[in-house]
């Protein structure tokens, strides 16, 4: 139980274009789901926390206009990369938690953006 | 804001032998941590956690010692595999943020066959 899915696994996109990456929690409902954005070997930095329904909380450095995230339902949450440039090359993980367990993330397997 | 390190640092050991995965906190106020694997390309899983009214708990092949004061936690391994090379994080929260959790810089474990 408690699967997290990402899609696409990999994407790779035109600079000046806007990639969506979805994350969905197969078997839960998850209120809350979390977006990290990570480096080559450096650690997971996050992004945003977005609760379903309502609009997400960027952490500080955070371009809420550059990174759109939507979660318009408690399986679905979206990160658009809006006119994305080479330096948005990245990992991005997602991860979900439900409000009986608010402690406990479940991780997607992530994507792996590349702006040419 | 509060950080847990800066750099990845590496440990190497041999199978069959533990291992010993530190990391260092600095926010006194965090009261609940976790370990997690991360293996090449995928997303971090879920190893064990700790609340801050304990000092050890003990899993499958794994311990975890929290020692509040000096703000130090570790990850013990028993009896390492090939399987167990990753990178390693561990991962702080504090009540008044429950469900938030801010991630430390990660050990890579490589084990020698």
């Amino acid at each position: 139980g408690a699967v997290v899915s990402q899609h696409p696994s990999r994407v790779i996109c035109k600079s000046g274009t806007s990639v969506k990456i979805e994350c969905r929690s197969l078997d839960f409902q998850a209120t809350t789901m979390f977006w990290y954005r990570q480096f080559p070997k450096q650690s997971l930095m996050l992004m945003a926390t977005s609760n379903e329904g309502s609009k997400a909380t960027y952490e500080q450095g955070v371009e809420k206009d550059k990174f759109l995230i939507n979660h318009a339902s408690l399986t679905l949450s979206t990160l658009t990369v809006t006119s994305a440039h080479p330096e948005d090359s990245s990992f991005y993980i997602c991860s979900a938690s439900w409000r009986g367990k608010a402690d406990t993330q479940y991780f997607g397997p992530g994507t792996r953006l590349t702006v040419l | 804001g509060e950080s847990v390190g800066l750099h990845l640092p590496t440990l190497s050991v041999q199978e069959g032998d533990n291992s010993i995965i530190n990391c260092a906190y600095s926010n006194s106020a965090s009261d609940y941590f976790i370990w997690y694997k991360q293996e090449s390309g995928k997303g971090p899983q879920f190893i064990i956690d700790i609340r801050s009214n304990m000092d050890k708990r003990q899993g499958q092949r794994v311990t975890v010692l929290l020692n509040k004061t000096v703000k130090h936690l570790s990850l013990q391994i028993a009896a390492t595999q090939p399987g167990d090379s990753a990178v390693y994080f561990c991962a702080e929260g504090t009540k008044t943020s429950y469900d938030k959790v801010i991630f430390g810089p990660g050990t890579s474990l490589s084990v020698i066959p």
